[in-house]
């Protein structure tokens, strides 16, 4: 059964740093990842998504990677600043078009 | 272009009463997901439907069941209500032949008391 864990649970920088949200999956046989943003009480915000074949992918100051052999994946934000404060969710998808599943999300807080 | 639209926002509802949420998915799109989100926890996938019929289903009691209409349009019924299915429901929206890119809707507040 696939699982997915995000850390830390949550992350306080202030504005203007550089930061890694870190996720891990048990089972390697993935066919895609994305990371997602969630503001509070909203829905979800696709950021990136990653194939199974491909090794990361780049939007702005964001940088996903994806390493399927060791089950991990990060998110990199560069720059930090406070309108980038939300949770950030990874999801996982075993084939094509089916479920996603995700972890429990890491909720960033950046300080201006 | 419209996004993923859900009804109601936000509901009140008591123990053992029935619910009816709605999703009108992404202009587009074909196929209607739905996920139930508990406070501080990941959404977690509840059925999908395509070609009006549930393809996929996850871990849920029989109390929860759904419906999707030719216009792609889907509903999710529940069933005696319990204070446990107080959370944030998610329609999510994509096109099956693509299998990739999906869309989230703002999602529907339910409280149980």
């Amino acid at each position: 059964k696939q699982e997915v864990t995000q850390i830390p649970a949550a992350l306080s920088v202030p504005e203007g740093e550089n930061l890694v949200l870190n996720c891990s999956f048990t089972d390697s046989a993935i066919y895609n990842l994305q990371w997602f943003r969630q503001d509070p009480g909203k829905g979800l915000t696709s950021l990136l998504l990653i194939q199974s074949s491909q090794r990361e992918q780049t939007s702005g100051r964001l940088n996903a990677s994806l390493d399927k052999s060791s089950g991990r994946s990060t998110l990199y934000i560069a720059a930090s600043q406070p309108g980038d404060s939300a949770t950030y969710l990874c999801a996982v998808s075993n084939q094509a078009g089916t479920a996603l599943i995700f972890g429990k999300g890491t909720t960033l807080s950046v300080s201006s | 272009d419209a996004g993923v639209t859900q009804s109601p926002t936000h509901l009140i509802k008591t123990r053992g009463q029935q619910v009816t949420l709605r999703c009108s998915p992404k202009s587009g799109h074909d196929t209607v997901s739905w996920y139930q989100q508990a406070l501080g926890q990941g959404p977690q996938f509840i059925f999908q439907y395509y070609e009006e019929e549930e393809r996929q289903r996850g871990n849920f009691p029989d109390r929860f069941s759904g419906h999707q209409f030719p216009n792609y349009s889907s509903e999710l019924n529940v069933n005696a209500l319990l204070l446990g299915d107080s959370a944030l429901y998610l329609c999510a929206s994509s096109f099956w032949e693509a299998g990739n890119t999906i869309y989230f809707g703002e999602g529907s507040w339910l409280t149980v008391v």
